[in-house]
């Protein structure tokens, strides 16, 4: 079975842009959730999407957004980039809420300059 | 506040045991887990346990959950060159709102031949 697929891997942004990142979950995984990691605050919880609707979000700013498709792949959108966004970005697979298996993909390394 | 505290290093020698430590603070959380994040990648789940769990045990792994204490510990038996990398403890946080990871901020293992 396939793992979780992020893309793009790399990104580099100017401040004030928007950003989009995709991840599409393992097969049959119903929950995608979203992090970011930096140096500074470690891993941070983004959002939480289960069955098209976000069921939990983080403590980040409205300029992050995300959504979920209903084939379960999600897309994340951080708009008005500053440079503090700049960060690795990771999604999880889960096959529902809240159960044990969390797979992570291998991130979207964005760099706002 | 939610916080999962981990040491920040830790160096053994090759073939010794490793043990990485962990706190957490919600006793109610029902799954725990152990990241391995090697450089330039993704997370990669190592392992979970159940909150009614006290120990489990994966080939060279072994995970001791102290509930009373809130204490999560993982021991990397014969250690290789190839376990060196980062190793994030992590609960499950599940209320009204939705479910999130709540990470530490890693402990560096790094082995030496």
């Amino acid at each position: 079975k396939a793992g979780v697929t992020q893309t793009p891997r790399y990104l580099i942004k100017t401040r004030g842009q928007q950003v989009t990142l995709s991840c599409s979950p393992i097969s049959g995984h119903r929950s995608v959730s979203w992090y970011q990691q930096t140096p500074g605050q470690g891993l941070q919880f983004l959002f939480e999407y289960f069955s098209e609707t976000q069921r939990n979000k983080g403590n980040f700013p409205g300029r992050f957004s995300g959504r979920q498709f209903s084939n379960s792949r999600s897309e994340m959108n951080v708009s008005t980039l500053e440079l503090g966004d700049s960060a690795l970005y990771l999604c999880a697979s889960s096959p529902g809420r809240g159960r044990g298996e969390q797979y992570f993909g291998p991130g979207t390394r964005l760099t706002v300059t | 506040g939610e916080d999962v505290e981990q040491s920040l290093f830790l160096s053994v020698r090759e073939g010794d045991s490793s043990v990485i430590n962990c706190t957490y603070t919600d006793s109610s959380s029902t799954y725990l887990y152990w990241y391995k994040q090697e450089p330039g990648a993704g997370l990669q789940l190592l392992t979970y346990i159940f909150s009614n769990m006290d120990m489990k045990q994966d080939q060279r792994l072994t995970v001791l959950l102290n509930k009373k204490d809130k204490h999560l510990s993982l021991r990397i038996a014969d250690t290789q060159t190839g376990d060196s990398a980062i190793y994030f403890c992590a609960e499950i946080l599940v209320n009204q709102a939705g479910t999130a990871l709540i990470f530490g901020k890693g402990t560096t293992l790094s082995v030496s031949s």
